[in-house]
């Protein structure tokens, strides 16, 4: 099994939709999950932290399943600004290394 | 300066030829990294420093690669004798030693012809 896996999409959604996408992960000691944001031909940017006891932050929801080894992310009332790649970030490492998977394309249509 | 930099944005090299790639990390931030990402794919690691020692360097991709941070700023990634397969956008990301929470800069892309 691939450390983080993520299905690359394109998840093609109207705007107003809600959509959401799974990432799993391999290492069961992991403690800390991320969701990055990267827009075509841009760096990747943090978007979110996932805890635990899940994160949500205004219309992005970020959830944990330590049981089946996946993190997902929701995104209600989606916006056309919200067309990206959503990149899943597991730790993989003693210190300060993580892992990214491939992302999952998001287009949001008029 | 505000943000991570690097330099140059863009290089084309003819295969064979050496290139060094910049990052000017955030000041103050320990962490460095180097990332490798090729079109349609995630970010995939190269190399991390703290500070000035280069802890980690299991994702270099071949004994042509080499990394620096003499002084624990600025970083240096060095492709020797470049191949087409080396093509790629090279982002550097720094961080405050907090698991998790990179910057990145806009990365340098890489053509080898």
């Amino acid at each position: 099994r691939k450390e983080v896996e993520q299905d690359p999409g394109p998840f093609n959604v109207p705007e107003g939709a809600t959509v959401a996408f799974n990432c799993t992960y391999s290492n069961s000691a992991s403690q800390s999950f991320f969701w990055y944001r990267q827009d075509c031909r841009k760096e990747p940017k943090l978007l979110m932290s996932v805890y635990s006891s899940g994160n949500e932050d205004g219309r992005f929801t970020a959830q944990l399943n330590r049981a089946s080894q996946y993190i997902s992310l929701l995104i209600r009332d989606s916006k056309l600004s919200d067309s990206a790649t959503y990149l899943c970030v597991v730790p993989s490492g003693g210190y300060q290394k993580v892992t990214f998977g491939t992302g999952t394309k998001l287009q949001v249509i008029p | 300066g505000a943000g991570v930099s690097q330099s140059p944005r863009y290089k084309v090299a003819k295969r064979g030829q050496d290139v060094a790639l910049r990052c000017d990390p955030i000041s103050g931030h320990v962490s460095l990294f180097w990332y490798q990402q090729a079109l349609g794919q995630g970010p995939e690691f190269l190399t991390y420093f703290q500070n000035e020692a280069q802890l980690d360097k299991s994702g270099l991709p071949s004994d042509r690669f080499f990394a620096e941070r003499p002084e624990g700023s600025v970083s240096t990634l060095k492709i020797q004798r470049t191949q087409q397969e080396d093509s790629a956008v090279y982002l550097c990301a720094s961080s405050l030693d907090r698991l998790g929470k990179l910057f990145f800069g806009s990365g340098t892309q890489l053509s080898v012809l």
